[in-house]
């Protein structure tokens, strides 16, 4: 069965300064893999994808994350963190099987603080 | 452009009494439909799926139920609330080997 890991509860950091939220998963096959916001009261927000392709998927809001196969990653990333960027933060492996569904990951809490 | 409508956004319901919740899905055909659960802003519960109308997949069994009267419509019910129904609900579509999109939730707490 797919999994999905995310290995901090909470990631913090300062305003500027990059920023890394971790997932690693399991996946039967190849994976299609998936990270979304969510603001308080919120529904989700997709943020990028990894089908095929490049190791390396730039998304929205400044944010890409980088597939690495050897260690079942897809750590998502950005250059500069900013205040707004303060959410939660959800990975996903999209199911091969009948429904396809989508298994997500706990979520991590980014704080960045001012 | 496709649009997802899911509403309450907020409910609040005494113990015992009847649920429904409602989604719709514009701008695409034959999607997949899911209810999420979210408790306490954490992970997300996946609660029913339809790749169909009339097809309804049960992940947990629960004091809850869906139909899917038609192809863009996803309806979550329940008979009785009990207090550990409370929580957020997320409707969400797509479309195979896509990602999902998410309506906005309703937040549902039974008093």
């Amino acid at each position: 069965a797919q999994s999905v890991a995310q290995p901090e509860d909470q990631v913090n950091v300062a305003e500027g300064n990059p920023l890394t939220v971790k997932c690693t998963y399991s996946v039967s096959g190849n994976p299609y893999l998936f990270w979304y916001v969510q603001y308080p009261n919120r529904g989700l927000q997709f943020l990028l994808k990894y089908i095929t392709g490049d190791n390396l998927v730039k998304g929205s809001y400044g944010f890409e994350a980088e597939f690495n196969k050897s260690q079942t990653s897809f750590h998502l990333k950005k250059p500069s963190a900013l205040v707004s960027d303060s959410a939660l933060y959800f990975c996903a492996v999209r199911d091969i099987g009948y429904g396809q569904n989508f298994v997500f990951g706990p979520g991590t809490r980014l704080s960045v603080l001012p | 452009s496709q649009t997802i409508h899911q509403w309450p956004a907020t409910l609040v319901q005494p113990v015992g009494s009847p649920l429904s919740l409602e989604c719709t899905v514009e701008g695409t055909s034959n999607p997949n439909l899911y209810w999420y659960r979210q408790a306490a802003g954490r992970g997300l519960q996946l609660l029913f799926y339809s790749v169909g109308i009339g097809q309804i997949s049960s992940e947990v069994p629960q004091n809850l139920s869906a139909s899917r009267p038609q192809d863009r419509q996803f309806i979550l019910s329940s008979k009785k609330l009990l207090l550990s129904d409370s929580g957020f609900y997320l409707c969400a579509w797509s479309v195979l080997g896509g990602r999902a999109f998410f309506g906005q939730g309703t937040r549902l707490t039974v008093v």
